[in-house]
């Protein structure tokens, strides 16, 4: 069975630094896509970057982008500059290309940011 | 665009009473999960549909749970009898059949047993 591991309970960071938060996984598939979820206080899930396992870019959106390493089924996140709105939970999360289209989510990180 | 909308937002009631929580997916989305979310156990897939048809219900705790997709656009996820157990977040998502799409969350229903 898939699983997803975030061993950072919580992190911190100071305004305007850069902060990375660490996933890992395990699947035998060779197919799959990547997802990081930000879960702010109002209890949204927000959709925050995706990866794609074919695609050996790293993917980026904006400030946010990603460290996708493959063979050591790791998917880091990176936000630079990072900003009071970005305190959160953070979730990783796995899906399989093709069939069962559940995610599969880790434990989450707690982000928290220092004016 | 309208995201997807779940409700109640809220809903506190006794044990032994029936709970119904609802979902409207969002408009086109083929495929429309129900997600638990729980300090101990975290987020978890209860079940789905695709094109209103469950494909997975592994994750439904037991018999006290159901859910029914009647059309496209709306779902429902019942628990009769409730148990104090049964108090999480739960979350409607969304999403379309091509295979690199996103799964769209709403804004979930905090329920609570009492």
């Amino acid at each position: 069975a898939q699983t997803v591991t975030q061993s950072q309970p919580e992190m911190s960071v100071q305004e305007a630094e850069t902060v990375t938060l660490s996933c890992t996984y395990d699947t035998s598939e060779s197919d799959y896509y990547l997802f990081w979820y930000k879960q702010p206080p109002s209890r949204q899930m927000i959709l925050v970057i995706r990866q794609e396992a074919y695609k050996q870019q790293n993917a980026t959106e904006n400030r946010f982008s990603v460290n996708f390493q493959k063979a050591a089924k790791s998917f880091s996140l990176k936000i630079s500059d990072s900003q009071l709105g970005d305190a959160a939970m953070y979730f990783c999360a796995y899906r399989v290309s093709q069939g069962a289209q559940k995610l599969v989510f880790g434990q989450g990180t707690r982000l928290t940011i220092n004016p | 665009d309208a995201g997807v909308i779940q409700s109640p937002r809220h809903e506190v009631t006794e044990m032994g009473q029936e709970v119904t929580l609802r979902c409207k997916p969002i408009s086109g989305h083929d495929y429309l999960f129900w997600y638990r979310q729980t300090m101990m156990r975290g987020l978890e897939l209860l079940i789905y549909f695709n094109n209103n048809v469950p494909i997975d219900d592994s994750g439904m705790p037991e018999d006290r749970f159901s859910a029914k997709m009647p059309n496209a656009s709306f779902s429902t996820l019942k628990i009769q009898p409730s148990e104090p157990r049964d108090s999480a977040v739960y979350f409607c998502a969304s999403s379309l059949q091509l295979y690199n799409q996103p799964q769209h969350f709403g804004d979930g229903t905090r329920l609570s047993i009492l």
